[in-house]
């Protein structure tokens, strides 16, 4: 089975930290992307990458960016976190298969700034 | 561009009801339909899918058929449990690697 590990499940963090948010696939895939889910907002992407050192920006990049630094490790980076950063991260990971692939997620991470 | 619209929520069902959340789509080329289900406190979990017309997906007692003329894959199941309430997602691959995902659809089974 295809797992995709996210390492902290819950944060708690102040206004003005620096947060990593870390992920991590088991699958040898070359996409992964994080996503932030809202209620009544649905998942909504934030940024993508097809390869190591590659991403791309999704729909809401204002605010973070991302590491990708080996295949199967993507993080996500609050550089100043702020209250309306508090949200559900995922993070997906799958196959570069030209539209037969199928996403996979990992469990979420709940992040509240204070 | 491509797109996903499915039902908005929230369902409330009985349990042994039968269930049908609509998702309709819109996309160049032959997508891939997906759906995902996310239960409390959780990330989404494949659910069923299908990749070409006419293709039915199915998993846990549901269903789901890809119809390419009226665009849709609406999700059905004969007879829901409490176990079921849940978060469900359509979503849609394309060729370009990107995902679609609809807003979800909460369902809430009551005994």
């Amino acid at each position: 089975d295809v797992k995709v590990t996210q390492s902290s499940r819950y944060l708690v963090k102040r206004t003005g930290e620096k947060v990593f948010l870390e992920c991590v696939q088991d699958m040898d895939h070359e996409n992964m992307f994080w996503y932030r889910q809202d209620p009544g907002l649905g998942l909504r992407l934030i940024y993508f990458s097809y390869d190591v050192k590659m991403k791309e920006k999704g729909d809401i990049p204002e605010g973070y960016s991302v590491s990708r630094e080996k295949k199967e490790r993507f993080s996500l980076i609050l550089e100043s976190a702020s209250t309306n950063q508090t949200s559900m991260y995922l993070c997906a990971s799958s196959l570069f298969a030209g539209g037969r692939n199928t996403i996979y997620f990992g469990e979420g991470s709940w992040l509240t700034v204070v | 561009g491509n797109s996903v619209t499915q039902m908005e929520g929230p369902v409330t069902l009985s349990e042994e009801a039968f269930l049908t959340i609509n998702c309709t789509y819109t996309a160049t080329g032959y997508p891939s339909l997906f759906w995902y289900v996310q239960y409390p406190g959780e990330g989404l979990q494949l659910l069923l899918k299908a990749t070409k017309a006419d293709d039915k997906g199915s998993n846990k007692g549901f269903e789901a058929t890809y119809r390419k003329e009226t665009t849709s894959f609406h999700l059905e199941k004969g007879s829901v449990q409490v176990s079921d309430s849940a978060v469900y997602f359509c979503a849609l691959s394309d060729r370009g690697n990107q995902f679609y995902f609809g807003t979800g659809t909460s369902l809430t089974v009551i005994p």
